[in-house]
């Protein structure tokens, strides 16, 4: 039992370059988010999943998009990365019932 | 608008005392708080909860109280130990809603000297 797994670790991009991050979480949860950290910011969220197939915008959602198309996986794409964008990114989810969220290890993206 | 404060950014205690962390929220629909605690490079792992319809819920060293009034909780860690020293998140949810989202605060990072 893995939890939640973020691919990749470590990612280091010029401005304009695209990418996706991907999650995977093997608990059957229905609820999956995409967050940001950044220094004195605490965790931001940028997008969110309420189930398969379905997305929606969270607190800072713009430059990037997801996608939810198999329940255990959560994908964020940067189509055109920014220096703002550097960050660390972590993914989340819980399951119907619940409130904690479990996070994986994340990603820590520098634009450069 | 910070609807999850948590206002002591930092927090050293000696090993062995009590740390208490400290967070106050302004949406009174919140009915359920959380607290996460977070080492660098990693994660935050889910630590604590507690249902607005409690006051007090413990969990072996930890134990978070709700004060709805005041609409304040802390999270009291005792005693504390060097492997504490972490980010401690607080983290509030409202039932109302599908979407099981989470409003967290900034963080208090909390150091636990030998």
């Amino acid at each position: 039992n893995a939890g939640v797994t973020q691919t990749p670790k470590f990612r280091v991009l010029k401005t304009g370059q695209s990418m996706t991050l991907l999650c995977a979480q093997d608990m059957n949860h229905e609820y999956m988010y995409w967050y940001r950290q950044d220094p004195g910011m605490g965790l931001r969220l940028i997008h969110y999943s309420v189930g398969e197939g379905t997305t929606a915008k969270g607190e800072v959602p713009d430059g990037y998009n997801v996608s939810r198309l198999k329940k255990q996986n959560f994908l964020l794409g940067l189509e055109s990365a920014a220096p703002s964008q550097t960050s660390v990114y972590f993914c989340a989810s819980t399951g119907t019932g619940s409130y904690e969220q479990y996070f994986g290890p994340g990603t820590r993206l520098t634009v450069t | 608008d910070q609807q999850v404060k948590q206002n002591s950014p930092s927090l050293s205690v000696q090993e062995g005392r009590i740390s208490i962390l400290n967070c106050d929220y302004t949406n009174s629909m919140f009915d359920y708080f959380l607290w996460y605690k977070k080492y660098p490079a990693e994660g935050p792992t889910f630590l604590i909860s507690i249902s607005s319809i409690k006051d007090k819920n413990e969990d072996g060293r930890f134990t978070v109280f709700l004060n709805k009034s005041a609409k304040h909780l802390s999270l009291h860690i005792v005693p504390s130990q060097p492997g504490d020293s972490a980010v401690y998140f607080c983290a509030a949810s409202k039932h109302a809603g599908n979407n099981r989202k989470l409003i967290w605060g900034l963080g208090t990072s909390l150091a636990v000297n030998p």
